[in-house]
């Protein structure tokens, strides 16, 4: 089983911060997920990356994949509360449609 | 908008009782999975379904079955629920196969196991 081992487990902020996500393995995989899960319901889809280097951005939330595609990071500038949730990437070989799910890092963002 | 839906948000069981967890999804999906979330391991994969009665382990299916007789529905089964179960069990559908697609989740069921 691949393992995805994400740093920190648990981060609590103040607003305005910026914070860095981290989700790191010793396999290199075909695509990555970034999904987000408020307290009580499923996780939530946020990013895939698929090359290897790519960057994207969905608002103040900056994606990387690494270059080995062993890697990714979440960037979040100037964080706000409604932040606060678990991240969690996930990764595919691409041979199937399974995911290996990191460990989760609990992001709490306060006033 | 898409969605999926189970039938439980909490359950709670006696050691040795069968349980089952029932999962639908109204977006014509191809793929379903069951995963058990635990704080610190994150999501881990019990079973999936690419097809109707078809199934696949995942990384943890001892002490679990399932069921898939309509595309719609994917069910997962405790034969003989024991304390180490107890946890938060989620439920995903996704169009293709293919590691890139989204995964669509339900709002899970958090079963206890007394």
């Amino acid at each position: 089983t691949q393992l995805l081992e994400q740093s920190p487990q648990f981060l609590s902020i103040q607003e305005g911060e910026n914070l860095t996500v981290y989700c790191n393995s010793s396999s290199v995989f075909s695509s990555l997920q970034w999904y987000r899960q408020e307290p009580g319901e499923g996780p939530v889809l946020l990013v895939t990356v698929v090359t290897g280097g790519e960057v994207k951005k969905l608002k103040r939330l900056t994606f990387q994949f690494g270059d080995a595609r062993k890697d990714s990071s979440l960037h979040i500038t100037a964080a706000q509360p409604g932040d606060t949730g678990l991240y969690l990437c996930a990764a595919s070989t691409g041979t199937a449609s399974k995911l290996t799910f990191g460990t989760g890092t609990r992001l709490q963002v306060t006033l | 908008d898409v969605k999926v839906t189970q039938s439980s948000r909490y359950l709670v069981k006696r050691t040795g009782e069968k349980v089952f967890l029932e999962c639908v999804q109204d977006m014509d999906h191809e793929n379903m999975f069951w995963y058990r979330q635990d704080p610190g391991l994150g999501l881990r994969l019990i079973y999936f379904s690419y097809d109707v009665k078809m199934k696949e382990k995942g990384d943890i299916p001892e002490g679990y079955s399932v069921s898939r007789e309509k595309k719609e529905r994917f069910s997962l089964i405790l034969e003989s629920a024991s304390t180490n179960q107890t946890s938060m069990y989620l439920c995903a559908s996704s169009l293709t196969a293919g590691g890139a697609d989204t995964q669509y989740f339900g709002p899970g069921t958090r079963l206890t196991v007394l």
